[in-house]
């Protein structure tokens, strides 16, 4: 069985400040790991996906994640936080090739602070 | 470029009536799925459909039918709403083979906020 756990519910951080949003996963297998992004209102929208090429991992409006085995985490962060970030996070984890098994964690809602 | 259209956006219902809400996609996607989204619980998954024709039951499906006449539509059916249905719906798409890595990326609706009073 696989999960997710996201480990904070709510951040709040200064604009211009460093984010770090927290996720730990369980998989039977090499899983592909996900974090979405949901404004206000909206739809979710993919930030970036692990799919066990590079650790390190670049997405949209400068966020990374790191995919660390050893530590089953996949932590999202960027260097300096804007506005336009305040949002809901979802960390995502799927088993390979597995489309209906694709668990969510529970959302972490950034605020930033100006 | 529409992506994933989800209709209505929200809808009041009294408990036990009926109603339907419409997901259509024009990415010519294989994959459909509808989701709630409940304060504290991430989304489940509610049904989900891997063609046209085809429906299978996801993480929560009591009190819901699907059916997937068309490719690009997705129809996500309360025969008689309870407010314990009161939620936000997603509709989402993927398209079938990722590579390798089977990472199916979704595609997500703007949501559809149904109360049941």
């Amino acid at each position: 069985a696989q999960s997710v756990t996201q480990l904070d519910s709510h951040v709040s951080v200064s604009e211009g400040t460093p984010v770090l949003l927290r996720c730990n996963y369980s998989s039977s297998y090499s899983p592909s790991l996900f974090w979405y992004v949901q404004h206000p209102n909206k739809g979710l929208q993919l930030l970036l996906k692990y799919t066990s090429a590079a650790t390190l991992v670049k997405g949209i409006n400068g966020f990374e994640a790191e995919f660390k085995k050893s530590e089953t985490s996949f932590h999202l962060t960027k260097p300096s936080a804007h506005m336009s970030d305040a949002a809901e996070y979802f960390c995502v984890v799927s088993d390979p090739g597995s489309y209906q098994k694709v668990t969510f964690g529970t959302g972490t809602k950034l605020q930033v602070i100006p | 470029n529409a992506g994933v259209t989800q209709t209505p956006k929200f809808r009041v219902l009294k408990t036990g009536q009926s109603m339907t809400l419409l997901c259509a996609q024009d990415m010519n996607h294989e994959y459909m799925y509808w989701y709630r989204q409940d304060p504290g619980m991430g989304l489940r998954l509610i049904h989900y459909s891997v063609g046209e024709g085809t429906t299978a039951k996801g993480e929560v499906p009591d009190g819901y039918n699907v059916s997937r006449l068309k490719k690009q539509n997705f129809l996500l059916g309360l025969e008689s709403a309870a407010p314990s249905q009161t939620s936000v719906y997603f509709c989402a798409s993927s398209p079938v083979g990722q590579g390798a890595s089977g990472a199916n990326v979704l595609t997500f609706g703007a949501g559809s906020r149904l109360t049941v009073l």
